[in-house]
């Protein structure tokens, strides 16, 4: 089955400053790649996906980037703000219906000000 | 906006108890999912559902059994608790109309077993 490995488990930056995650995943047949955002205390949102057909997506200061030769995917934040600091869980789906997703472990990110 | 509710936010049961984590969504989704959520382990896929009476392993269901009668409700059971089931487990729902893909999820409950 997939398998996401998900680096750094966690990431301190300073505001202003940018931040790096990334994850790779084992299925090469996998193709859809989520990002959720999860603040203390409250649900995972999807804030930003992509697709195996797109190299790379930006969404105002965040964007992913997908290598399906490498099976590597990362999101980019740029110019991090405090509200930025949360756990970030990035995610595979391999659409063979019921469109199971798999989770890494997840980023804690804190962003000083 | 999708709902999606989870009957209790907190819960505190006894080894060996039979327990009920029931989840509602009001838009009408087929897919339905049972995640738990531990520290430096992410969410792992207990167990899914993309319709009424159907039910799928995930990656961890031992332990775990569920129930779909209808639509809108997943229903998570841990049939003798264990402590080890202590943990945050989060319901979600999808729908190839929205998307397929994108995971709405509901608030977790945060289950004690002692």
């Amino acid at each position: 089955g997939e398998n996401v490995e998900q680096h750094p488990s966690t990431l301190s930056v300073q505001e202003g400053d940018s931040a790096v995650i990334k994850c790779t995943y084992s299925d090469s047949a996998s193709n859809y790649f989520p990002w959720y955002k999860q603040e203390l205390g409250k649900r995972p949102q999807l804030i930003i996906d992509i697709r195996s057909n797109v190299g790379e997506k930006k969404d105002q200061r965040i964007a992913v980037t997908l290598n399906k030769t490498a099976k590597h995917f990362s999101l980019h934040i740029t110019e991090t703000q405090p509200e930025d600091s949360a756990v970030y869980f990035c995610a595979a789906i391999l659409n063979t219906g019921g469109f199971k997703t798999i989770f890494g472990a997840g980023t804690r990110l804190f962003v000083k000000a | 906006d999708v709902k999606v509710t989870q009957s209790s936010r907190y819960l505190v049961k006894r080894t060996g108890e039979k327990v009920f984590l029931e989840c509602v969504q009001d838009m009408d989704h087929e897919n339905m999912f049972w995640y738990r959520q531990d520290p430096g382990l992410g969410l792992r896929l207990i167990y899914f559902s993309y319709d009424v009476k159907m039910k799928e392993k995930g990656d961890i269901p031992e332990g775990y059994s569920v129930s779909r009668e209808k639509k809108e409700r997943f229903s998570l059971i841990l049939e003798s608790a264990s402590t080890n089931q202590t943990s945050m487990y989060l319901c979600a729902s999808s729908s190839p109309e929205t998307g397929g893909e994108k995971l709405f999820f509901g608030s977790g409950t945060q289950l004690s077993v002692l």
